[in-house]
């Protein structure tokens, strides 16, 4: 099976600060990667899918990009509600849907 | 507009079965795939399983395959998880959504932009 790892799984930043968070899979996607974000008590939230493309309402300060085994989410300046648990998710492949570990991002 | 309802909060035994359903709405049932996923304070989120309902073909991910079932009534446009015999260890949230599809030439992209409220269960002797 393909599995994903996410890094770092936690981190601490600032109100304006830009950051990037890591995925990596250990077999060639392609485009097949997704983005979540999911806070406590609500329903993850979609940001991205195929790698690279801004989901409908999604704040322009997400962003993603990557192919192959690579791939990073950022975060172009931070809000005080971008606080959360964000994922990254293959969508490529049996088991289709594996989510990474998670990255714990506080502000 | 896709819609997605999940049944109610569920307080079981170890030992006991149970079943969840998940009902949709505003799309063509058949043609999308449909996902359960856990989520747990300690594991976050787990990839289940997936069920097409046109032909109730499913796919589960390594850590349920033989531990749940995921199935389909289209005449209701709902899907199911159902276990034989929980544990404790289920106790969790699980969320179901429709695979949204992207097609960019002949390959497609699959991703979970409507998900249900959740269904949270506690398994406790």
């Amino acid at each position: 099976d393909i599995q994903v790892t996410q890094s770092p799984s936690s981190m601490s930043a600032s109100v304006g600060d830009r950051i990037t968070i890591t995925c990596r899979s250990s077999q060639n996607i392609t485009s097949h990667l997704n983005w979540y974000q999911h806070k406590p008590g609500k329903v993850p939230k979609l940001l991205i899918y195929a790698s690279s493309l801004l989901y409908s309402g999604v704040p322009s300060r997400f962003s993603g990009n990557g192919s192959g085994t690579d791939f990073t989410l950022t975060i172009g300046s931070l809000q005080p509600e971008d606080s959360a648990i964000y994922y990254c998710q293959k969508s490529y492949v049996s088991p289709l849907g594996s989510f990474g570990p998670g990255t714990k991002l506080e502000i | 507009e896709v819609q997605v309802e999940q049944s109610g909060a569920e307080v079981k035994k170890p030992g006991e079965s149970l079943q969840i359903s998940c009902r949709t709405s505003g799309y063509n049932f058949n043609e999308y795939w449909i996902a359960w996923v856990r989520q747990t304070p300690g594991k976050g989120l787990e990839w289940m399983g997936i069920v097409y309902p046109r032909d109730s073909d499913t796919s589960y991910g390594p850590s349920f395959e033989g531990q749940v079932a995921i199935s389909v009534d289209r005449s209701v446009n709902t899907a199911y998880l159902k276990w034989k015999s929980l544990k404790a260890s289920d106790t969790a949230m699980y969320f179901c959504a429709p695979m949204s599809v992207f097609s960019s030439g002949n390959i497609n992209h699959f991703y979970m932009d409507v998900w249900g409220e959740g269904t949270p269960v506690t398994v406790s002797s």
